[in-house]
């Protein structure tokens, strides 16, 4: 069974600052990770998507790496904005189904 | 990427009513998935509804409480019946607009509150 990990649950920077959120998976056999932002309260809005074959993609200040043998992908943040403020989900698609993480929440000061 | 309009954004039930959850897509698509996310949780997969045929439910949902409609490739409904307070969560539709395995969309999602 696929389990997904996000660390750190929460996270508060000032306004500026590059950062890293973290996602780890149990079972390395995926199709592809994708990276979303959930608003309170609302739907849930694709970032990136990284296929199994691939390292990294970027959109923007967003930079998502995935190294598929140690189960880990991390979403880099550049230059952290007050619209920023989200919970970030990272969700792996397995053979079978998507599983998701258990999302960091990230509040960027102004 | 897909439009995915839901309906309703949100409502408030009395137990042991049911709510029908409307998804419509601007595009056809293959599958579509139900999720729920309970009050601070992460995304639980409900079912996958295919287009003609019975949906596959996932380990813990049934459907007598969680029936689902397919009856074209761009729209789906989710019955959340006889409801109780636990079932209070957000309830997602989603596609893979470009196919199985492919970027997911999701739509805004609606906010179901049982009293």
């Amino acid at each position: 069974k696929q389990e997904v990990t996000q660390i750190p649950a929460a996270l508060s920077v000032p306004e500026g600052e590059n950062l890293v959120l973290n996602c780890s998976f149990t079972d390395s056999a995926i199709y592809n990770l994708q990276w979303f932002r959930q608003d309170p309260g609302k739907g849930l809005t694709s970032l990136l998507l990284i296929q199994s074959s691939q390292r990294e993609q970027t959109s923007g200040r967003l930079n998502a790496s995935l190294d598929k043998s140690s189960g880990r992908s991390t979403l880099y943040i550049a230059a952290s904005q007050p619209g920023d403020s989200a919970t970030y989900l990272c969700a792996v698609r397995g053979y079978q189904k998507v599983t998701f993480g258990t999302g960091t929440k990230l509040q960027v000061i102004p | 990427s897909a439009v995915i309009s839901q309906k309703p954004s949100r409502d408030i039930c009395q137990r042991g009513t049911s709510l029908t959850i409307q998804c419509q897509v601007d595009s056809q698509v293959t599958m579509m998935f139900w999720y729920r996310q309970q009050p601070g949780q992460s995304l639980t997969l409900i079912a996958t509804a295919n287009q003609g045929s019975e949906a596959t439910y996932e380990s813990g949902f049934v459907i007598d409480k969680f029936p689902i409609s397919r009856p074209n490739l761009t729209f789906s409904t989710l019955t959340v019946s006889n409801m109780s307070p636990e079932d209070s969560s957000i309830y997602l539709c989603s596609v893979e607009l470009y196919g199985p395995n492919t970027e997911a969309f999701f739509g805004q999602g609606t906010r179901l509150t049982v009293v």
